[in-house]
């Protein structure tokens, strides 16, 4: 069974830090691996998704790393503004499926 | 291209009856999960359809169930509430039949309370 562990549970930092969150996972045999963003009370926005034979994938201020065969993936994101603040999800798929962690919760002071 | 919707927004029920939620696919998108988020937890998979079948299953009872129609537009029934129900509950669409499985896109959730 798959299970995902995001670390840290919470961040705050001041506007303009680089930061690194990340996300490990049990079970390699995944196909890909996508990073989500979502605001209290709101549904889930797609960020950025790594296929398993990927290794990277940027989007703009974001980056994402893959790491299939430790279990691990680790979000970057430079120049941290207070719009970024949100909660930030993890979820390796499976067949058919997203498993999620619990998130890590981000707030950028100005 | 219209993204995915879910009515309603919020819905307060109370504990023993049942409910219907309403999920509208992305265009051009065969396939619908349904996933429910507890306060301050992940969402954890329901179940999801693909062409008007279920394929797939979580760890939820059967009195929850579900249907998609030929507009590939889904709903999810919740039979004999329980306080616990209590959640966001979050469908997301994506396109599938391929080698890998498609970026699943996410509606904004339907809030249920159960009292």
């Amino acid at each position: 069974k798959q299970e995902v562990t995001q670390i840290p549970a919470a961040l705050s930092v001041p506007e303009g830090e680089n930061l690194v969150l990340n996300c490990s996972f049990t079970d390699s045999a995944i196909y890909n691996l996508q990073w989500f963003r979502q605001d209290p009370g709101k549904g889930l926005t797609s960020l950025l998704l790594i296929q398993s034979s990927q290794r990277e994938q940027t989007s703009g201020r974001l980056n994402a790393s893959l790491d299939k065969s430790s279990g691990r993936s680790t979000l970057y994101i430079a120049a941290s503004q207070p719009g970024d603040s949100a909660t930030y999800l993890c979820a390796p798929t499976g067949f058919q499926k997203l498993v999620f962690g619990t998130g890590t919760r981000l707030l950028v002071s100005p | 291209e219209t993204g995915v919707t879910q009515s309603p927004t919020h819905l307060i029920k109370t504990r023993g009856q049942q409910v219907t939620l309403r999920c509208s696919s992305q265009s051009g998108h065969n396939t619908v999960s349904w996933y429910q988020q507890a306060l301050g937890q992940g969402p954890q998979f329901i179940f999801q359809y693909y062409r008007e079948e279920e394929n797939g299953r979580g760890n939820f009872p059967p009195r929850f169930s579900g249907l998609q129609f030929p507009n590939y537009s889904s709903e999810l029934n919740v039979n004999a509430l329980e306080l616990d129900d209590s959640a966001l509950y979050l469908c997301a669409s994506s396109r599938e039949g391929g080698l890998l499985p498609d970026t699943q896109y996410f509606g904004p959730g339907t809030r249920l309370t159960v009292l």
